[in-house]
């Protein structure tokens, strides 16, 4: 089936980089984009910036330019998404997401299951 | 704090219909599409409407999706139990260039 599988937990120190992954199954890797989107502690969802599997083609949320980097590994159909520079606010669940299916390009029809990240002296 | 603005919790007796509201500006609502998802506890978001009204496969028609201007709305009726989770509106925001999320919405069925 379709599905999206994330890395595991971390717990990073504040200033230090953390990269989850996110591999995908069930579909053409390259037909379709993947987004990331936290979510704080008891907080909503935030949306921090997609990628195009099929050209590399990248778009940042404004407020983390320049910390985050999102990547691919075709030949593995993994998505990579690194923040840098960690803060004690960049505590969070970070999910992967695919984007551009059926039901739009703004859309996000499949979820990985979530990493915590942990960012803490 | 959140671009798109929904009430934070919303609630309902079995059987009832209740209305979630979003609300933005000519960026986001008011020049483009609403996508709602749907976030039961301890799991993923999962994708509810899109395109403001339209339902996924597998989603039942007791979801419904609506827009006006520049807010959005949510309609569920025939409330269950299992409706109980957190809502979030969504759109690309055309000055940000990029999707903006509302704060959520926690549904309770009482």
């Amino acid at each position: 089936q379709v599905q999206l599988v994330q890395s595991g937990a971390e717990v990073k120190k504040p200033g230090a980089s953390v990269k989850v992954s996110c591999k995908a199954s069930g579909y053409s890797f390259t037909n379709f984009g993947i987004s990331w989107v936290r979510q704080a502690p008891g907080q909503g969802l935030e949306w921090m910036g997609w990628l195009s599997a099929y050209n590399g083609h990248t778009n940042y949320a404004q407020k983390l330019q320049g910390r985050v980097i999102v990547t691919t590994d075709t030949s593995t159909s993994t998505a990579y998404m690194e923040l840098r520079s960690l803060r004690s606010d960049d505590t969070a669940v970070y999910y992967c997401a695919r984007k551009g299916g059926k039901y739009g390009s703004q859309t996000f029809d499949i979820w990985g299951q979530g990493t915590m990240v942990t960012v803490s002296s | 704090q959140s671009v798109l603005t929904q009430p934070p919790s919303a609630s309902g007796t079995p059987g009832q219909r209740v209305t979630i509201s979003c609300s933005g500006s000519s960026s986001n609502i008011g020049s483009n599409t609403v996508n709602w998802y749907q976030q039961l506890p301890g799991a993923a978001p999962k994708l509810l409407i899109y395109n403001t009204n339209q339902r996924p496969s597998g989603v039942p028609d007791r979801f419904s999706g609506s827009k006006s201007g520049t807010s959005a709305s949510l309609a569920i009726s025939g409330l269950q139990s299992e409706d109980e989770a957190d809502y979030y509106c969504a759109a690309w925001d055309d000055s940000l260039i990029g999707v903006v999320f509302g704060g959520g919405t926690k549904l309770t069925v009482l």
